[in-house]
């Protein structure tokens, strides 16, 4: 089992939608939850960073972590078309290293 | 905004040939991170630096690769002898550890070819 999980997509929404992206994870000794946004072609970019179960809210997006069924989620309200890009979900203990899902492509179109 | 910077932002190189990747972490940061890329999957991560000596490195890096800090700003990866499958895009990152918080900030990649 990998130890991270996301569906690759593609996943397409017109502008206005709810999305939903997620992940699974397999090492429950994993602490920290981000997820990342990354345009083609350009380095990942911090969206979110959590490290307890429960919601997170920033402006249209939350985050969601359930440790007990080792399972993450990215919500986002109204999407913009500027929202169309790859969404990373990453995770890690403390003191190692950064472990990122494969990504969701999402495209948003007006 | 302070950010990553890596140069080149696109190198193409022959098989056996050794290559440099460079890197400018945020000026007070204290760990650097590189992970690569190859198109279509995902970011791996290579190996993490911290007080001038490896923390952390997965499989990947073998002995073909290697990291230094030469000096107080620079950050660099070296792969000794390319080998085809060594194409992807290889990102820098740098942070640093506030409240417990790690946030990694990620420069804009260098894509290596190996022809």
């Amino acid at each position: 089992q990998k130890e991270v999980e996301q569906d690759p997509g593609p996943l397409s929404v017109p502008e206005g939608a709810i999305v939903s992206l997620n992940c699974t994870y397999s090492n429950s000794a994993f602490q920290y939850f981000m997820w990342y946004r990354q345009y083609s072609r350009k380095g990942p970019e911090l969206l979110m960073y959590t490290y307890s179960s429960g919601n997170k809210e920033d402006g249209r997006f939350t985050a969601q972590v359930d440790k007990s069924s080792k399972y993450i989620s990215l919500f986002i309200r109204d999407s913009q078309p500027s929202d169309s890009a790859t969404y990373l979900c990453a995770m890690k203990r403390a003191g190692t290293a950064l472990i990122f899902g494969k990504g969701t492509t999402l495209s948003v179109s007006s | 905004e302070p950010e990553v910077t890596q140069t080149p932002s696109h190198q193409v190189t022959q098989m056996g040939q050794e290559v440099i990747l460079r890197c400018v972490p945020i000026s007070n940061h204290l760990y650097f991170y590189w992970y690569r890329q190859i198109l279509g999957q995902k970011v791996e991560f290579l190996v993490s630096f911290y007080n001038n000596e490896i923390s952390e490195k997965s499989e990947i890096f073998d002995d073909q690769f290697s990291v230094e800090r030469p000096d107080g700003s620079n950050f660099t990866l070296k792969i000794r002898s390319t080998k085809l499958e060594d194409s992807a895009m290889y990102f820098c990152a740098s942070s640093v550890v506030l409240n417990r918080r790690e946030e990694l900030f990620f420069g804009e990649g260098s894509r290596l070819t190996v022809l």
